[in-house]
């Protein structure tokens, strides 16, 4: 089971760059590393997902160390409506995705 | 593509009463799975589906009941509901074995708040 572990909440202001870090040590092998963002009153909705070095999508960078034991999910020039809480996701067995409680992000103008 | 409905939006039981949360896909997905989040939590799994006729259990998966009759649906029930189980329940589906598919993508739906007093 690849449990992640990411700060409760982050503030940042608008046209900043944020980075979000997830650690998860025991993370399997064969795992991808994946990050969801979800709005209030919102089902999550999948951002980006890797396995090692750096994915680039025109949302948000990840950047995986070679020991995969952390990641960094970068959301560049954030803007008000990228307010929401941000999770790290790990996978387990048969497809399940196990949610921890993420990342409360609060921008500021 | 409406991608994932859930019905109904918002639903409030008395304890003991029973209902059923109906998810749909239009994606043709094999995988379907249906959360639960508590105010202030992640989501936690409660059932899945890896395919029509096939359900398993999750995390939590007392006192919830599913069937997966049709591919693209996806049937959460609550036989007797307790308090415990007010929550925003959501329906999502995934593809991973399609081109391109993804276990790590599910698609989600808008949520049911479900209220038992």
């Amino acid at each position: 089971l690849a449990k992640t572990t990411q700060p409760i909440s982050m503030d940042s202001y608008e046209g900043q760059e944020v980075n979000i870090t997830c650690s998860h040590n025991n993370i399997a092998t064969n795992d991808y590393i994946t990050w969801y963002q979800q709005f209030p009153s919102q089902g999550p909705r999948f951002i980006i997902q890797g396995y090692k070095t750096k994915v680039t999508n025109e949302v948000a960078s990840l950047f995986i160390p070679a020991d995969r034991k952390s990641s960094t999910l970068s959301l560049p020039r954030v803007s008000l409506s990228d307010t929401a809480v941000y999770y790290c996701l790990g996978l387990t067995g048969a497809n399940n995705l196990f949610f921890g409680t993420g990342t409360r992000l609060t921008v500021i103008p | 593509n409406a991608g994932v409905t859930q019905t109904p939006k918002f639903r409030v039981l008395k304890t003991g009463q029973s209902m059923t949360l109906l998810c749909a896909q239009d994606m043709n997905h094999e995988y379907m799975y249906w959360y639960r989040q508590d105010p202030g939590m992640g989501l936690r799994l409660i059932h899945y589906s890896v395919g029509e006729g096939t359900t398993a259990k999750g995390e939590v998966p007392d006192g919830y009941n599913v069937s997966r009759l049709k591919k693209q649906n996806f049937l959460l029930g609550l036989e007797s509901a307790a308090p415990s189980q007010t929550s925003v329940y959501f329906c999502a589906s995934s593809s991973p074995g399609l081109a391109g598919g993804s276990p790590y993508e599910q698609y989600f739906g808008p949520g049911t708040r479900l209220t038992v007093t």
